[in-house]
């Protein structure tokens, strides 16, 4: 068990609906990432935050959007989907500087689109 | 832009024996980290072993270590008596100062009993 918790592990919707995934930190760490995994395809980083603030932002769509709240928790919202972001999506966290910790992940939420 | 090449999409080992799975990445920083991830079938992202870049010794943990050339920019993965519980997917990534992490597209490992 890493201490990443995520929520939901599995969702089913539709075309053209809006989804929330929940990530909740390991026990004080300030930074918290985002990955989309397709599958049998590598980890696509979307977007970073640390202590609230965006950190790094990677190849985030525009029909998504993340944000880290004052309790450390992140939400990533996905909207408008479509067939294509059917996909495991992880939420991964790290202490506090240096940036050399590891970043330890969540189990991941299957996001399945039909 | 920095990146990370992982050459051998699949691989194959006979339970017991050795394997080695290489990993290339690009970049111009002198201060970095490296790091290989196992995704076992469960799809969990499982840390295996890390790199500082500043440190000459190579990393080791257990049945694994690591071959980390930093003028070649080589940091590849040996598992030694390689079990079936090895069989995964290995990603090899690499942490920049400014704290982004970026995957290679990683190498299926097959265990042959």
């Amino acid at each position: 068990d890493s201490g990443v918790t995520q929520t939901p592990k599995h969702l089913i919707t539709a075309t053209g609906q809006r989804v929330t995934l929940r990530c909740s930190p390991r026990s004080g760490d300030l930074s918290v990432y985002w990955y989309q995994q397709s599958l049998d395809q590598g980890l696509q980083f979307l977007i970073q935050y640390y202590n609230g603030e965006e950190r790094a932002k990677g190849n985030i769509l525009e029909r998504f959007s993340a944000q880290q709240f004052p309790d450390l928790h992140s939400e990533l919202n996905l909207s408008s989907l479509e067939l294509g972001d059917s996909a495991l999506y992880f939420c991964a966290s790290s202490p506090r500087e240096p940036s050399g910790n590891t970043i330890y992940f969540g189990e991941g939420s299957w996001l399945t689109v039909v | 832009a920095q990146t990370v090449t992982q050459s051998q999409p699949e691989m194959s080992v006979q339970e017991a024996e050795t394997v080695t799975l290489s990993c290339t990445y690009d970049t111009s920083e002198s201060d970095y980290y490296l790091f290989w991830y196992k995704q076992p079938p469960s799809r969990q992202m499982i840390l295996v072993i890390r790199q500082e870049a500043y440190k000459q010794q190579n990393a080791t943990e257990n049945r694994f270590s690591v071959n980390f050339q930093k003028a070649a920019k080589s940091f590849s993965l040996k598992i030694s008596d390689s079990q079936l519980g090895d069989a995964a997917m290995y990603f090899c990534a690499y942490r920049t100062g400014g704290d982004k992490i970026i995957f290679g597209k990683g190498t299926r490992l097959h265990i042959l009993p």
